[in-house]
């Protein structure tokens, strides 16, 4: 069981350089999330998608863009790189909303130099 | 503002005895809990949850307890084992109210001393 996969494991990336974090799951669930974690802090949520073509934001958007054309599929994009985007990112998956438990993937460390 | 908050960053406990992790919430409109586990390099499990209909929800070891007067949950791991040195996090949602969102604790890194 795969459940959720995220590529790369690992990224550094230059300021003002883009990149796009890979999201899959084989669960078919509906609802996938990203979120960023600081080092000492919770999981604070970036975007979060409830269907194929439906996307929202979460907490802290800003730097950050999404798309979701399957549902498998959730990838993020970073445009423009700051250092205040060096953070582990995760991806996580449910079957519903309202906050059902989510299955999470390994999660990318990505910084930004 | 920290509507979910876990004020002990860090606790240590023998093995075999009792772990209890605390989680305080400000928003009076949270109606479901959650405990997450998360181990270095890995994400986030899911552990235990809790409606706020309850006030205690047992599986296995781990127990939850919801005080909705307090605002405060509490999980126990009983006994504790070597295996749940972890990051636990507490997580929030308003279900009722149609939120599709979790808030997040900072977390509390658990370790089991042999």
């Amino acid at each position: 069981n795969a459940g959720v996969t995220q590529t790369p494991k690992f990224r550094i990336l230059k300021i003002g350089q883009s990149m796009t974090l890979q999201c899959t799951q084989d669960m078919n669930h509906n609802y996938m999330y990203w979120y960023r974690q600081d080092p000492g802090m919770g999981l604070k949520l970036i975007y979060y998608s409830v269907g194929a073509g439906i996307t929202d934001k979460g907490e802290v958007p800003n730097g950050y863009n999404v798309s979701r054309s399957t549902t498998e599929d959730f990838p993020l994009r970073l445009e423009l790189a700051a250092p205040s985007q060096t953070s582990v990112y995760f991806c996580a998956s449910s079957p519903a909303g309202g906050g059902q438990p989510q299955h999470f993937g390994d999660g990318t460390r990505l910084s930004i130099l | 503002d920290q509507q979910v908050k876990q004020n002990s960053p860090s606790l240590s406990v023998q093995e075999g005895r009792i772990s209890i992790l605390n989680c305080d919430y400000t928003n009076s409109m949270f109606d479901y809990f959650l405990w997450y586990k998360k181990y270095p390099a890995e994400g986030p499990t899911f552990l235990i949850s809790i409606s706020s209909i309850k006030d205690k929800n047992e599986d296995g070891r781990f127990t939850v307890f919801l005080n909705k007067s307090a605002k405060h949950l509490s999980l126990h791991i009983v006994p504790s084992q070597p295996g749940d040195s972890a990051v636990y996090f507490c997580a929030a949602s308003a279900r009722t109210f149609g939120n599709e969102k979790l808030t997040f604790g900072t977390g509390t890194r658990l370790t089991i001393i042999p």
